[in-house]
């Protein structure tokens, strides 16, 4: 069964620290793996997309990193902002998923502290 | 930021009413989707569509029915509102034929059963 798990499922640090949250996942064949973000009330904002080939990926202070051998993936958020709250969820597209259809995690949920 | 666009944004309603809920974009896109997010949990593909009327069932289960008239138009009805139709429900499109072209996600509408 194609599942995606992530951890830990909330998470509290104070601004300006570093954080790193996890996604192992099951899914197969494997297409690509993207990082969300999703505000309170809102949808969804893709961080990063990684394929296959691709071990790291950044976007500012955010870097995705993968390992398609053990099916791990992290999320490291650098010097954490208030506005880093939010809940990160690990979405995984499989390799006939051509029409867009995902599998999500429940998401870990994040709170920056001033 | 995506072109994506979801009405009402929250929606209060009485058992047995009939309601739509809207999404519209402007991006062109063919692939249109709903996902239905309770708190906490992973989102869940109810309906998508290919294109102009098409329009399949998701993975979970839904009481409620959409259609695809127009390319920029998606709505979702529900007949008759059951509390157990509480949820979030958020629209996403996407363009393009590959599994890493992005899904863009619409704010969402918080929609309250009473």
């Amino acid at each position: 069964k194609n599942q995606v798990e992530q951890s830990p499922q909330s998470l509290i640090i104070l601004e300006g620290k570093n954080c790193t949250l996890q996604c192992n996942y099951t899914v197969s064949p494997f297409s690509n793996l993207r990082w969300y973000k999703q505000d309170t009330g809102r949808g969804p904002v893709s961080l990063t997309i990684m394929t296959f080939s691709e071990n790291t990926k950044s976007n500012g202070r955010y870097t995705a990193t993968l390992d398609a051998d053990t099916k791990q993936s992290s999320l490291h958020i650098t010097a954490s902002q208030l506005s880093d709250s939010a809940s990160y969820i690990c979405v995984v597209s499989d390799r006939g998923s051509t029409l867009g259809r995902l599998y999500f995690g429940r998401g870990t949920q994040l709170t920056v502290w001033p | 930021e995506a072109d994506i666009y979801q009405t009402p944004r929250y929606l209060v309603i009485g058992t047995g009413k009939k309601i739509t809920l809207e999404c519209s974009q402007t991006m062109g896109h063919d692939k249109m989707y709903w996902y239905q997010q309770d708190p906490g949990m992973e989102l869940h593909l109810i309906h998508y569509s290919y294109g102009v009327n098409s329009t399949e069932k998701g993975d979970l289960s839904s009481e409620s029915t959409v259609s695809r008239i127009r390319t920029e138009h998606f709505p979702l009805t529900l007949e008759s509102a059951r509390p157990s139709h509480t949820s979030q429900y958020l629209c996403a499109s996407k363009g393009g034929r590959t599994s890493t072209d992005t899904q863009y996600f619409g704010p969402g509408t918080r929609l309250t059963v009473l």
